[in-house]
């Protein structure tokens, strides 16, 4: 079945560790995207990319970072620089560089716990 | 960014229509209001979206005013694994098609 995989679905991590989320999808849709979602909140955009080889900052982005050397992977990086790393990180994709109406489909997540 | 208003929290009678509201008063002509929902631990789900026309498909129907601003999902019998937060979202425009989350609506499924 094609989807969007996240792992692992629970991660823990020192402070001071960097850790990095992995996203990957098989459905070769084009652009990707990471939100991060805090307890009680909606979500918020970390990065997001069109392309490969490409990305843009979302609103959030400061203590995180990204690649997108391949079309189906999208990992993300919470650096040390991240001040509150603890939280629930989704990853999504969305078929058509141009085609901005399509829908965006969503991994199952990953829960990184920071102490 | 065109900003959606929901309740914060619905009730419904299990095997009853669901009528999820939202406000969106703000949208623009090319801007497209999506709904997703969320279950616990899990990732958003896509519903379904639209432009001004009303839309169904098998999970859900969308109504539109015709003046855009605001929206109604419905959900024609709701079960109880319909209980979820459901998010009325509006895209942003050509800013590589992201969505703008809000608070969302807590829908629970009564018995």
């Amino acid at each position: 079945d094609g989807g969007i995989t996240q792992s692992p679905k629970y991660l823990f991590r020192k402070e001071g560790q960097n850790v990095t989320l992995s996203c990957e999808q098989n459905l070769n849709h084009d652009a990707m995207y990471w939100y991060r979602q805090d307890p009680g909140q909606g979500l918020r955009l970390i990065y997001y990319s069109q392309i490969v080889n490409d990305f843009q900052k979302g609103d959030i982005a400061e203590g995180y970072s990204v690649s997108r050397e391949k079309k189906e992977s999208f990992p993300l990086t919470v650096t040390s620089a991240q001040k509150n790393p603890t939280a629930f990180y989704l990853c999504a994709s969305r078929e058509g560089k141009t085609s901005y109406n399509s829908p965006l489909h969503f991994g199952n997540g990953t829960r990184l716990t920071v102490t | 960014d065109a900003k959606t208003t929901q309740p914060p929290s619905m009730d419904c009678a299990e095997g009853r229509a669901a009528n999820l509201p939202c406000n969106h008063s703000t949208i623009s002509g090319n801007e497209y209001v999506y709904w997703y929902r969320q279950i616990h631990s899990q990732g958003p789900q896509y519903i379904i979206h639209g432009l001004k026309n009303n839309e169904t498909n098998e999970m859900a129907s969308l109504i539109i005013t015709e003046d855009r601003k605001s929206s109604t999902l419905i959900l024609p019998h709701a079960t109880l694994r319909d209980t979820a937060v459901y998010y009325c979202i509006v895209r942003v425009y050509n800013q590589g098609g992201k969505l703008i989350f809000g608070q969302g609506t807590e829908l629970s499924v009564k018995p």
